[in-house]
């Protein structure tokens, strides 16, 4: 099955600074790539996703990148801002998959002000 | 208004007792699922469900039992409760059961069996 690893595990960075949350993922297959955003005491929220036919996207000031030969993905927060601190989740999935998501095991990111 | 919407949100209980957590969606997904969240923060699929048909069943013991009376309502019943059950546990619905329809989370019932 799917294996995804994520890291890092931390994160801490000043505010107005740049973060990066890398993963790597194992099925060759795989060809769907969200981003979940948990808050202390909710649930995950997707806050991007990328498909496999797509390199990069964007969303104001986060981004998502796609390697598909090295299998892996990448997410890009610029100008953090202390309510960007929150764990984030990388996940993947394939088709043959159907809706059975496997997430990473989450990045704890910091934004000191 | 909240879209999935779980009950209750703390649930603390003695090993062996019999407890459920109630979950309800008003976005009009067909899909619903529940995910356990352990203490490391990592979350695994137990569940789902599309249109109140099984169609993901993970290696979750038997003593857990999930039921959808409708396709906007996902229940998960858990006997026998034992400590290793203590978790948090999700509800999340998407609009269809394709790998790509985004997943919407409830804010999670936090399980604590002592």
């Amino acid at each position: 099955g799917e294996n995804v690893e994520q890291h890092p595990s931390t994160l801490s960075v000043q505010e107005g600074d740049s973060a990066v949350i890398k993963c790597t993922y194992s099925d060759s297959a795989s060809n769907y790539f969200p981003w979940y955003k948990q808050e202390l005491g909710k649930g995950p929220q997707l806050i991007i996703d990328i498909r496999s036919n797509v390199g990069e996207k964007k969303d104001q000031r986060i981004a998502v990148t796609l390697n598909k030969t090295a299998k892996h993905f990448s997410l890009h927060i610029t100008e953090t801002q202390p309510e960007d601190s929150a764990v984030y989740f990388c996940a993947a999935s394939t088709v043959r998959s159907g809706s059975r998501l496997t997430f990473g095991e989450g990045t704890q990111l910091t934004v000191n002000p | 208004d909240t879209a999935v919407s779980q009950t209750p949100k703390y649930l603390v209980t003695q090993m062996g007792n019999d407890k459920s957590i109630k979950c309800e969606q008003n976005l009009g997904h067909d899909t619903m699922y529940w995910y356990k969240q352990d203490s490391k923060k990592f979350l695994k699929i137990m569940f789902s469900y599309n249109n109140k048909e099984l169609i993901i069943n993970e290696t979750v013991p038997n003593r857990f039992s999930p039921k959808s009376p409708d396709k906007a309502h996902l229940n998960l019943h858990i006997n026998s409760l034992e400590l290793g059950d203590s978790a948090v546990y999700f509800c999340a619905s998407s609009r269809s059961g394709q790998a790509d329809s985004p997943l919407h989370f409830g804010n999670g019932t936090r399980l604590t069996v002592t």
